[in-house]
């Protein structure tokens, strides 16, 4: 059973368009919301996280929108750039528990292309 | 700081042989995670220390997969027999719980390839 479900797979975007992915889930106790980036032969980075007590964050490009009653996230991406062409994944997280965090559940990623 | 340090990054090994890869955390970390990702299957979690205990090994798919952290800055992730359904490529990431934001830093990745 897939719990944090990403779409789309794949997205191709115009130079300074907008980029959205989103993500659903299922788990109603994941606390926590990070959406990571991946550029070829590197390991994920972190982008931008958020809680479910906030309906929105940004940090400079980048925003991710939260719908905690429809139970699903997006990540917006402003005036996309090639350099913002990478694979994305979006994650959710239980409460901390046994004495350290749980591992993140990603979701399956989404490859985006911004073409010049 | 290098950041999470994994070896080797490729590997190239033929059914049937055991593997071994490493992961060094970054200094002052006390939780490591061994994540594996495939195309079919994206990133999926096989097991995560903290202080240098399992908590959670359930992602572990089969009795073939071991994993070991003798001391805070060293883990191994061992695969005994290998099948060519093992080739993925294989990360390991570090934390440290009780910080606000709780992020996961990953390693480059060791690309397995059973042939």
């Amino acid at each position: 059973q897939q719990q944090v479900k990403q779409s789309p797979q794949s997205l191709i975007v115009q130079k300074g368009g907008i980029s959205i992915i989103n993500c659903a889930y299922e788990n109603t106790a994941f606390d926590y919301f990070p959406w990571y980036q991946q550029f070829p032969g590197k390991g994920p980075a972190l982008l931008i996280a958020i809680r479910p007590d906030v309906s929105e964050k940004k940090e400079g490009r980048f925003t991710i929108s939260f719908n905690k009653s429809a139970k699903q996230f997006s990540l917006h991406i402003m005036d996309s750039q090639p350099g913002d062409s990478a694979t994305y994944f979006c994650a959710a997280r239980n409460p901390p528990g046994r004495g350290g965090a749980d591992g993140l559940t990603f979701g399956k990623g989404t490859h985006l292309i911004i073409q010049p | 700081d290098a950041g999470v340090i994994q070896s080797p990054r490729h590997e190239v090994t033929e059914m049937g042989q055991e593997v071994t890869l490493r992961c060094k955390p970054i200094s002052g970390h006390n939780s490591l995670f061994w994540y594996r990702q495939t195309m079919m299957r994206g990133l999926e979690l096989l097991i995560y220390f903290n202080n240098n205990v399992p908590i959670d090994d359930s992602g572990m798919p089969e009795d073939r997969f071991s994993a070991k952290m003798p001391n805070a800055s060293f883990s191994t992730l061992k695969i005994q027999p290998s099948e060519p359904r093992d080739s993925a490529v294989y990360f390991c990431a570090s934390s440290l719980v009780g910080d606000s934001n709780e992020k996961l830093f990953f390693g480059s990745g060791t690309q397995l390839s059973v042939l």
